[in-house]
């Protein structure tokens, strides 16, 4: 079955960009969503089909895809935004979900 | 604002069955792919399976052989159950909705806040 796979993690300074990639042939084929999680609260989703926000999500938000990579950019990173990271898609076999491994961010 | 709430025993004993219902308020529960993940403390997220509209059903095929979903539209509930557990299944469980009614997209949109399982005897 298919697999996804992030950075364990990741850092960025205040106020600067960074990008968290997930890489998994998946993605050629379906779109990735992401989650936040922040300690002791569930998942929130904060992008899906590439590129669309839900309401209520900051639009230094941002992704992309690329061949087998997608990507969570984040502009002008704020403290609040130190979490971990997952991404999601399906198996391109049986149509089950998955998850990457999650990428911690750390805000310096 | 449709809101979940999972519960569940708590605690189970090797080999023995965990069931867990997840209660829907704010919404209906019809028309929506509603699937079950859960995370290890410290861990990533694993998706266990789904229910749609009561009776399709996709799970994820390293639990198919001892996993029930189902629901109960009368009383806005969805229930898992899980046999034969061991100490790998000591997890939280969250229930979570899928973002647009009738579509798949695996966009978990609303979710639990999520109840912690510990398999121990």
């Amino acid at each position: 079955s298919d697999e996804l796979t992030q950075d364990p993690a990741v850092s960025v300074a205040l106020g600067q960009t960074v990008r968290i990639t997930c890489q998994g042939d998946s993605l050629i084929y379906h779109f990735a969503s992401w989650f936040q999680q922040k300690p002791g609260q569930a998942p929130l989703l904060i992008l899906y089909d590439k590129t669309d926000r839900p309401s209520g999500i900051p639009d230094r938000f941002s992704g992309s895809r690329s061949g087998n990579t997608a990507s969570l950019t984040i502009t002008g990173a704020q403290e609040e935004d130190e979490a971990d990271y997952y991404c999601g898609s399906r198996d391109t076999s049986d149509n089950h979900a998955i998850f990457g491994g999650g990428t911690r961010l750390t805000v310096l | 604002q449709v809101q979940l709430q999972e519960s569940g025993p708590g605690l189970v004993k090797p080999a023995e069955t965990l069931s867990l219902t997840c209660n829907v308020s704010g919404g209906a529960i019809s028309n929506y792919y509603w699937s079950w993940i859960r995370q290890t403390p410290g861990k990533g997220l694993e998706w266990i399976g789904y229910i749609y509209n009561g009776g399709s059903t996709l799970y994820n095929p390293s639990l198919k052989s001892r996993l029930t979903l189902s629901v109960d539209p009368s009383k806005n509930q969805l229930s898992l159950r899980l046999t034969s557990v061991t100490a790998a299944d000591s997890a939280f469980y969250y229930c979570a909705r899928d973002r647009l009614p009738h579509l798949l997209f695996y966009a978990f949109d609303v979710w639990g806040h999520g109840t912690l399982v510990t398999v121990s005897s």
